[in-house]
């Protein structure tokens, strides 16, 4: 089941730079989840967004839900080399079995 | 705690062997799962735990077996190994079997395997 639609796939940046990256889809979600994952580990989860319009920071990243809570996007200022990784958004579907479901990812990597 | 660990880190076997990765997880978490991540299609779920004793299948669950004999261990088996399980397997866990939204998914370290 792949509802959700991340852009772009491939983001390859220089150091210091700004960037954004989209989770979009054309369902209403109660909630998404925003994961990072480095080369050669698991993903850990950033943040969960669960109202509309609602933003959340964590230090350089900003995190919106949008407000049809169809989509989400995530905004990096001032990248570092230690923000290189897959950006994947999952969302919970409660009517399908109660799991996660992913998306494929934004691939970022930050030139130093 | 060591969080969720998965052992082999790497893994090659030819067509028909079979083999086991093991999860293990030492926060007692009730709820187990098993991802395969493939290039272009994300992380998908094979199979799932909500406890000791008791599985299910997920979205990709053919070609695989599980099972839960305690909280801490949770083996996913792969019984005749085809090259299209070529992939990078994902062991998660999270405290409750109740799902939430809001909850969070530890990944182990993941385990890549090549199948020839």
């Amino acid at each position: 089941t792949q509802l959700l639609e991340q852009s772009p796939q491939f983001l390859s940046i220089q150091e210091g730079e700004n960037l954004t990256v989209y989770c979009n889809s054309s369902s209403v979600f109660s909630s998404l989840q925003w994961y990072r994952q480095e080369p050669g580990e698991g993903p850990v989860l950033l943040v969960t967004v669960v109202t509309g319009g609602e933003v959340k920071k964590l230090k350089r990243l900003t995190f919106q839900f949008g407000d049809a809570r169809k989509d989400s996007s995530l905004h990096i200022t001032a990248a570092q080399p230690g923000d290189t990784g897959l950006y994947l958004c999952a969302y919970f579907g409660s009517n399908t079995g109660n799991q996660f479901y992913f998306g494929t990812g934004t691939s970022l990597t930050v030139i130093p | 705690n060591a969080g969720v660990t998965q052992t082999p880190k790497f893994q090659v076997l030819k067509t028909g062997q079979s083999m086991t990765l093991q999860c293990a997880q030492d926060m007692n978490h009730e709820y187990m799962s098993w991802y395969r991540q493939d290039p272009g299609m994300g992380l998908r779920l094979i199979h799932y735990s909500v406890g000791a004793g008791i599985t299910d299948q997920g979205e990709v669950p053919n070609g695989y077996n599980v099972s839960r004999s305690t909280t801490e261990d949770f083996p996913l088996r792969l019984l005749s190994a085809a090259p299209s399980q070529t992939s990078v397997y994902f062991c998660a866990s999270s405290y409750k079997a109740t799902r939430s939204s809001q909850e969070t998914q530890y990944f182990g370290p993941g385990t890549r395997l090549l199948v020839l």
